[in-house]
């Protein structure tokens, strides 16, 4: 069974460019997230997805930083536009709805902003 | 305060050697522990699933979570090279719940 997959794998833009990070979940996962994770830190939650509503975006900077989820399968996640602090890795992880606790883990999509 | 402390090392130990890696928090709320072990480039990897106080082991892999102290450790026996990864604990409030929070991740490196 293929894991959770992401692109690109490493993204080098200038600040005050857009970029968009891909995902697409496990087969048959509905719960979708996307965590931000700083170096030397752990991951950080941006939002959740429950199918394709967005049912915890609390900690995501609304100003630049946007997602969707149409048909509840892949998702995107978009920065515009980028700043130098938002060099980090994406991460997309998926999990059954019953079972949050649980989540599958993409490679994630290394950013770098100068 | 961060409400979960993990000693970020780096830890460098021999091969063969008994590992204990450990983390704190401070909200009592927290039911389910678990550890991910994330290698260089790549993605976390849930590890080991606890829930409440106790114990558990899978293979060289031993599970403690102390809930009076607020304090989760992970042991790992016959530390092999290939357990060299960064280690992050993370912990949810209720079952199946889908927001965890993590802690910074221990930088384990096991030398041959």
């Amino acid at each position: 069974e293929a894991g959770v997959v992401q692109s690109p794998r490493y993204k080098i833009i200038e600040k005050k460019q857009p970029v968009a990070f891909w995902c697409n979940p496990i087969s048959g996962h509905n719960t979708l997230y996307w965590y931000l994770q700083n170096l030397g830190q752990g991951p950080e939650l941006l939002i959740r997805y429950e199918n394709e509503e967005a049912v915890d975006d609390s900690q995501l900077p609304k100003d630049r930083f946007s997602a969707e989820r149409l048909k509840g399968v892949d998702s995107t996640l978009k920065i515009q536009p980028a700043e130098l602090g938002d060099s980090a890795v994406y991460l997309c992880a998926s999990s059954l709805a019953s079972q949050g606790d649980t989540q599958y883990f993409g490679p994630g999509t290394r950013l770098t902003v100068l | 305060q961060k409400e979960v402390e993990q000693d970020p090392g780096p830890l460098s130990v021999p091969e063969g050697a008994i590992v204990s890696l450990n983390c704190t928090y401070s909200n009592s709320a927290f039911q389910y522990f678990m550890w991910y072990r994330q290698y260089s480039r790549k993605g976390p990897e849930l590890l080991m699933y606890t829930y409440s106080s106790g114990n558990k082991e899978d293979g060289r892999f031993t599970a403690q979570v102390d809930k009076s102290s607020k304090y989760i450790s992970l042991f790992i026996r016959d530390s092999q090279p290939s357990d060299s990864a960064t280690y992050l604990c993370a912990m949810s409030g209720l079952p199946g719940a889908q927001k965890l929070v993590f802690g910074q991740g221990t930088r384990l490196t096991i030398n041959p």
